[in-house]
Parts: structure tokens; C-alpha cells; sequence
């Protein structure tokens, strides 16, 4: 069992839809949670951190569920610019950054 | 130029080769990481070093695969003797430290070996 699981997608969304991506880890003594996104041939970028109490940034939403070992992230009104691969990252008790193969996202017109 | 800087963009080299990659981090960042990534697939963890001293090289897939970081600034990736399944951006971030997961990242260098 990998350590951090995503499905891989494709996501196939109309703009405008809500889409939303789960990511499972499976260190209970993992600390912290991250979500990265990765435009097609491009670098990794933040998206947001998840907090234990979950977090929102505009349309995005980020929650965690420690009892399940999963986190979630939610597109509301998605748009054309939000097509990315989304990478789900978790820090274990180590501080090593363990990343899941991501899931992409493909918003269509 | 605020971000990571990575050098050169891209590389085709011939298989047995070495090859260097460079890695210019963000000033102030005390850590500095070295992913691979294959096309479609995920960030595969090569090196990770803090200041010039790498405590974690557990990702590196063969003795052939060396780095080093001086002056707690720039890092350098090797290559040695250079395989067609080497083909892949090799991607650097930096972070201010450790336990932070904020990675700033580099464009990757892409390298084919032919």
C-alpha cells in the first residue's frame, strides 16, 4: 500500500461545477498536510496547507479527517484556469514530505 | 530573480555520459530538495540537504546519482555514466527549513539520454 494514495483521474468537469478530490496516507503520526498543484509541464506549486479545523481559500476548500486518514480538497465554481494535476503532500514525524502521485483535473468549457 | 533557479533547461546527452544539473535556491533557504519526475507520473525524492550536509540521501537510485551543495547555497546533481532510464525533469525546491512544507521550485531541468 502506498503511503499517500490519490485517484489519478482524469476528472472530467464542466466550468462552473463542484469537483472534489480525497487523498489518503496511511502514517497515523503524520503531521502535516498540503496541497500542491502541477500545471502540465510546469514546477509544483502551493495551493494551500490543511489545517486541523479545515481552511478555505476563495473557492477552495481544504478538510481533514485524522480519524479516517484522509484529506480533501473542494473547487466550487470551477473554472477553465483550474485544469492541473493536484498533488496531495503529507510531513510525517520525520519532516520527510511524502507525495502522492497527484490527480488531474480537467475542466471543460 | 527571487525563485530557484536550475540550469540548463533542458539536456540530451548521450547514454554513458555524465551530466551536471544545477541548482540555484532561494536566498535565506536553509533546505534544498531534489526530486526526479518521469512524464505522468508523481515527484519521485532523490536528496534533501540542510545547509551543505545531506542527512537523507535515500532517494538516490544508484551510485551513479551524486550531489553536493557548497556555501549552503548552490547544489549540484551528477550523473554518471548516464542510462536511458535516467530520462526525466529532475526538479529542485528549496524551503527556509525543514519543517516547513512550503517547497519553492525550480523549472526542472529535462533530460533525455539517447
Amino acid at each position: 500500500r502506498k503511503e499517500v494514495e490519490q485517484d489519478p483521474g482524469p476528472f472530467n468537469v464542466p466550468e462552473g461545477a463542484t469537483v472534489a478530490f480525497n487523498c489518503t496516507y496511511s502514517n497515523s503520526a503524520s503531521q502535516s498536510f498540503f496541497w500542491y498543484r502541477q500545471d502540465c509541464r510546469k514546477e509544483p506549486k502551493l495551493l494551500m496547507s490543511v489545517y486541523s479545523s479545515g481552511n478555505e481559500d476563495g473557492r477552495f476548500t481544504a478538510q481533514l479527517n485524522r480519524a479516517s486518514q484522509y484529506i480533501s480538497l473542494l473547487i466550487r465554481d470551477s473554472k477553465l484556469s483550474d485544469s492541473a494535476t493536484y498533488l496531495c503532500v503529507v510531513k510525517d514525524s520525520n519532516y520527510q514530505l511524502i507525495w502522492g502521485a497527484g490527480t488531474k483535473l480537467i475542466i471543460k468549457p | 530573480g527571487a525563485g530557484v533557479s536550475q540550469s540548463p533547461s533542458n539536456k540530451v546527452t548521450e547514454k554513458g555520459k555524465d551530466v551536471e544539473l544545477r541548482c540555484d535556491p532561494i536566498s535565506g533557504h536553509t533546505a534544498l530538495y531534489w526530486y526526479r519526475q518521469s512524464l505522468g507520473q508523481g515527484l519521485e525524492f532523490l536528496i534533501y540537504f540542510q545547509g551543505n550536509s545531506a542527512p537523507d540521501k535515500s532517494g538516490l537510485p544508484s551510485d551513479r546519482f551524486s550531489a553536493e551543495r557548497t556555501g549552503g547555497s548552490v547544489s549540484t546533481l551528477t550523473i554518471q555514466r548516464t542510462q536511458q532510464e535516467d530520462s526525466a525533469v529532475y526538479l529542485c525546491a528549496s524551503s527556509l527549513q525543514r519543517n516547513t512544507g512550503e517547497l519553492f521550485f525550480g523549472e526542472g531541468s529535462r533530460l533525455t539520454v539517447l
